[in-house]
C-alpha cells in the first residue's frame, strides 16, 4: 500500500496570500496518478485536480498541482475566504487500494 | 445537475448490520464506477469499496473484505453497501462517489454522506 504523508499538518495564511502544500508518497506515484481534493466543514470532498497537474471541470486557475515521482504540490496562488478548508491528496496508482493522505487543514491566520 | 444522495445511517449495536444507500440523478449512473469511501469523526478519508458499471467486477479494502458488500441497481440508479459484524470502529460518515474508470480512479462526484455510530 502507497502511504501518503501530507505536510504541514494546519497553515495559517491571510486572504491573499499563497499556500504550498506538499505530499509525499512512500513509492513512487508512476503516470502522476494523484488527485488533490478540497473538502470545507460539514461538506463532502470535491476534486481539484487529478493526474497531479490537471484541473477539474470548474475549478478556478489559482489551483495549480505539480510533481512527480514521490513529491507533489498543491499551490494556491492566492487565497480566497472560501478556500480555508482542509486539503487531501489521493494516489490512484495503486489499484484498488486507493488511499489518502492525512491531509492539510488552511487557516485563516 | 449531478447528485448523489446517501441514506441508511444510523446508530447500531456492535456485531449487527446496517444496509446504506446511494441514488443518483444527473447523470448516467451505468456509465461510472462507483464507490464508498468513509470518514472516522475529526478523521481523514478512507476509501472502502468499489463496484464496476455493469456490477461485475468488485474491491474492498482489507479492513471491511469479507463483512461489507457494495452492489447496484442501474434499473433505480442504486448504489448499495451491505455491512454485516459491524465494529465501532467502522463508526464514520460514509460517502459514495463516482468515478469513470474502475482501476485507477479519482473521484468527481460525492455525496454529502451518511452517518453510522456502531455502539452499545
Amino acid at each position: 500500500e502507497i502511504v501518503l504523508t501530507q505536510s504541514p499538518g494546519s497553515l495559517s495564511l491571510s486572504p491573499g496570500e499563497r499556500a504550498t502544500l506538499s505530499c509525499r508518497a512512500s513509492q513512487s506515484v508512476s503516470g502522476n496518478y494523484l488527485a488533490w481534493y478540497l473538502q470545507r466543514p460539514g461538506q463532502a470532498p470535491r476534486l481539484l485536480i487529478y493526474g497531479a497537474s490537471n484541473r477539474a471541470t470548474g475549478i478556478p486557475d489559482r489551483f495549480s498541482g505539480s510533481g512527480s515521482g514521490t513529491d507533489f504540490t498543491l499551490t494556491i496562488s492566492r487565497l480566497e475566504p472560501e478556500d480555508f478548508a482542509v486539503y487531501y491528496c489521493q494516489q490512484y496508482v495503486s489499484s484498488p487500494a486507493l488511499t489518502f493522505g492525512g491531509g492539510t487543514k488552511v487557516e485563516i491566520k | 445537475q449531478v447528485q448523489l444522495v446517501e441514506s441508511g445511517g444510523g446508530v447500531v449495536q456492535p456485531g449487527r448490520s446496517l444496509r446504506l444507500s446511494c441514488e443518483v440523478s444527473g447523470f448516467p449512473f451505468i456509465n461510472y464506477a462507483m464507490h464508498w469511501v468513509r470518514q472516522a469523526p475529526g478523521k481523514g478519508l478512507e476509501w472502502m469499496a468499489v463496484i464496476a458499471y455493469d456490477g461485475k467486477n468488485k474491491n474492498y479494502a482489507d479492513s471491511v473484505k469479507g463483512r461489507f458488500t457494495i452492489s447496484r441497481d442501474n434499473s433505480k440508479n442504486t448504489l448499495l453497501l451491505q455491512m454485516d459484524s459491524l465494529r465501532p470502529e467502522d463508526t464514520a460518515l460514509y460517502f459514495c462517489a463516482r468515478s469513470t474508470a474502475y482501476y485507477r480512479a479519482w473521484f468527481d462526484a460525492w455525496g454529502q454522506g451518511t452517518l453510522v455510530t456502531v455502539s452499545s
